[in-house]
């Protein structure tokens, strides 16, 4: 089975820190996704990379930033982190094929931004 | 604009009854793919069943089966005898050939004894 390990569950930070979300997954998928979840308004996406070093903008990109260096590796930054940015996030991936492909994701993290 | 519309926030359905969630989208694609997810309190995102757009046939999984209607831009989702591990958030997702998916707003079913 595809595991997405997110390495944390629940994290707090205080406004203006900087905060890095970790993803990993372990079946070689090429396509790697940052998603947004809040009540009401669904998953929107951050950003998606489908290459090492590669990546675009998704729905939301604003105030976050992604960083690709290993094809199992995604991570996810928020340069100055504010209180709207708390929300759970959702790492994912997928084979390089396309939308055809499902996506797996992880456990999800919750970020509450004091 | 693509989009995914599942006019239901939140439903609710007995034990062993079955239940349809609704899930439209709107697109000028002729080939896409289409998905529902299904997402347990506290728990992992997970794959519930998935229809391709150029199939007639509606898909089907255990309990699980979708009404696909291509001309409606309909894609609605049957749970037939429903359990209570069925309580969850269910998402709608299509899929327009590139490798993003665009989400619907999801409808939190509960399943009550």
């Amino acid at each position: 089975d595809v595991k997405v390990t997110q390495s944390s569950r629940y994290l707090v930070k205080r406004t203006g820190e900087k905060v890095f979300l970790e993803c990993v997954q372990d079946m070689d998928h090429e396509n790697m996704f940052w998603y947004r979840q809040d009540p009401g308004l669904g998953l929107r996406l951050i950003y998606f990379s489908y290459d090492v070093k590669m990546k675009e903008k998704g729905d939301i990109p604003e105030g976050y930033s992604v960083s690709r260096e290993k094809k199992e590796r995604f991570s996810l930054i928020l340069e100055s982190a504010s209180t709207n940015q708390t929300s759970m996030y959702l790492c994912a991936s997928s084979m390089r094929q396309g939308s055809n492909q499902p996506q797996h994701f992880g456990d999800g993290t919750r970020l509450s931004i004091l | 604009a693509q989009t995914v519309t599942q006019s239901q926030p939140e439903m609710s359905v007995q034990e062993a009854e079955t239940v349809t969630l609704s899930c439209t989208y709107d697109t000028s694609e002729s080939n896409y793919y289409l998905f529902w997810y299904k997402q347990p309190p506290s728990r992992q995102m997970i794959l519930v069943i998935r229809q391709e757009a150029y199939k007639q046939q509606n898909a089907t999984e255990n309990r699980f089966s979708v009404n696909f209607q291509k001309a409606a831009k309909s894609f609605s989702l049957k749970i037939s005898d429903s359990q209570l591990g069925d309580t969850a958030m269910y998402f709608c997702a299509f899929g327009p050939g590139t490798y993003k998916y665009i989400f619907g707003t999801g409808t939190r079913l509960k399943v009550l004894a």
